[in-house]
This record gives C-alpha cells, structure tokens and sequence, in this order.
C-alpha cells in the first residue's frame, strides 16, 4: 500500500500519560501536516513541515504537543500528560508541492490516529 | 476570523434523487476551496479544488461550483455508495499559506 500510514489507529490512555503517534508518509512527499478531528466537527489544522522544517504550528497546539520529522520522512506527534479534551482523532496527511504557486493542491490523509483519554 | 459553514448538517436521500449540499465561506480573500468525502472511521479523501468564482467541476455523479460567497456540491442521481460526510474547507489569501479551515461537514445518507 503507497498510501499515507498511520500508527497505532487506536490509543487508550489515562490522563497523565504520555502518547506518541507516527506517520509515514507517502514516500515522494515533501509535505506533511497534523489534524486534530473531535467528533461532529471538521478537522482542525496543529501543524505543518516541508522536509524536516517545521514551517507553521497552530495555537490549538500547546507546549504539551510536539511534533517532528527528522530527515524529513515519517513524522512523530507525542502528547505529554494528557488530559481528556485531548481525546480525538490525529489525521496526519501529505502533499507534493502543487503545481499551481501558493496553493496547497491535494492533500493525502491518512486513516487517523483515534485517542481516547480516560 | 476564517470562517466556513456548511448546510444542511445531515440529509437523506432516496437512491436516484438529485440534490445540493451548501458551504458558505468568509475569508479576507479565497486563494482555493476544495471538497473532500469522508467515510466513517476514515480519513479525508479528496475530491475538488476551486480556484475562482464560475469555475465547475465534475466527477462521475459529483459535480462542485464556486461563487465569492459560497460553494454548491450537486449530487446527480445518488447511489447509496455516496453515503458519506462531504467536508469543506478553504485555504484563505494571505496569512498561512499551508493551512486549511474546514467546516463541519455534511452527512449524506442515500437509501436504496
């Protein structure tokens, strides 16, 4: 399968545990983004790399969230003592660069990383 | 703030009765509206990118428009394999340039 990987697909926790979950993305990709999904809503953009620079993270992502991408292929996203609004889905997904300038073209998601915090 | 609303929340469809979700959209300038369908445990596959006001777009029974408020995904002849969350999001101009504000989706159901 060529497509984005996601793992583990499901996490339980109990609060104050730290959680780490990988992406592997689709392997010619430079791109690769975090999304946060809860249930009944849309999926909420943590952050962003090109290669392994981290370029843009969001203010839904506190100093509790870190994510990486060392040499710029799978990317990590760890959660450190986590509390129950942490629970949801991590849709991790990549991208080529687009063809057409400043625009994000079509992005890959993964099936998701479900968290639920006990 | 970004902001996009899609309409109705859930609808349900006979198999074969055409019909029309919603996102409505207010951005300081649109540099891209895309659509995308998501199946239930999984993740976001993409189905259209817009670029500007008039401009369409089709694919088998799915086709997307765009004006400068708002986006119509049209649905002709639905099969119960279309049962999904259609999802909207927009990649505003200006400000950052890697990420997408989705709504809450819309949840089709198509009965056979």
């Amino acid at each position: 399968d060529t497509g984005v990987s996601q793992n583990p697909r499901h996490k339980i926790t109990k609060r104050g545990q730290n959680v780490t979950f990988r992406c592997d993305p689709i392997s010619e990709h430079n791109r690769l983004y975090w999304y946060r999904q809860t249930l009944g809503q849309g999926p909420e953009f943590l952050t962003y790399f090109q290669n392994e620079a981290q370029l843009e993270k969001s203010r839904l992502l506190s100093d509790r969230f870190s994510a990486e991408r060392p040499k710029g292929s799978f990317s990590t996203l760890e959660i450190q003592r986590t509390e129950q609004g942490d629970s949801a889905m991590y849709l991790c997904a990549s991208s080529l660069r687009p063809r057409r300038e400043g625009a994000l073209g079509e992005l890959f998601f993964g099936e998701g990383s479900r968290l639920t915090v006990l | 703030e970004d902001q996009v609303t899609q309409s109705p929340e859930a609808l349900r469809l006979q198999e074969g009765e055409s019909s029309s979700l919603n996102c409505s959209y207010t951005v300081s300038g649109l540099r891209g509206l895309f659509w995308y369908r998501q199946d239930p445990g999984k993740g976001p596959e993409f189905l259209f990118t817009l670029y500007s006001a008039g401009e369409e777009k089709e694919k088998e029974r799915l086709k997307a428009t765009l004006t400068k408020k708002e986006s119509f995904l049209h649905i002709t002849a639905p099969k119960p394999e279309d049962s999904a969350t259609y999802l909207c999001a927009v990649q505003p101009r200006g400000g950052s340039n890697y990420k997408l504000t989705f709504g809450k989706g819309t949840l089709l159901t198509v009965n056979p």
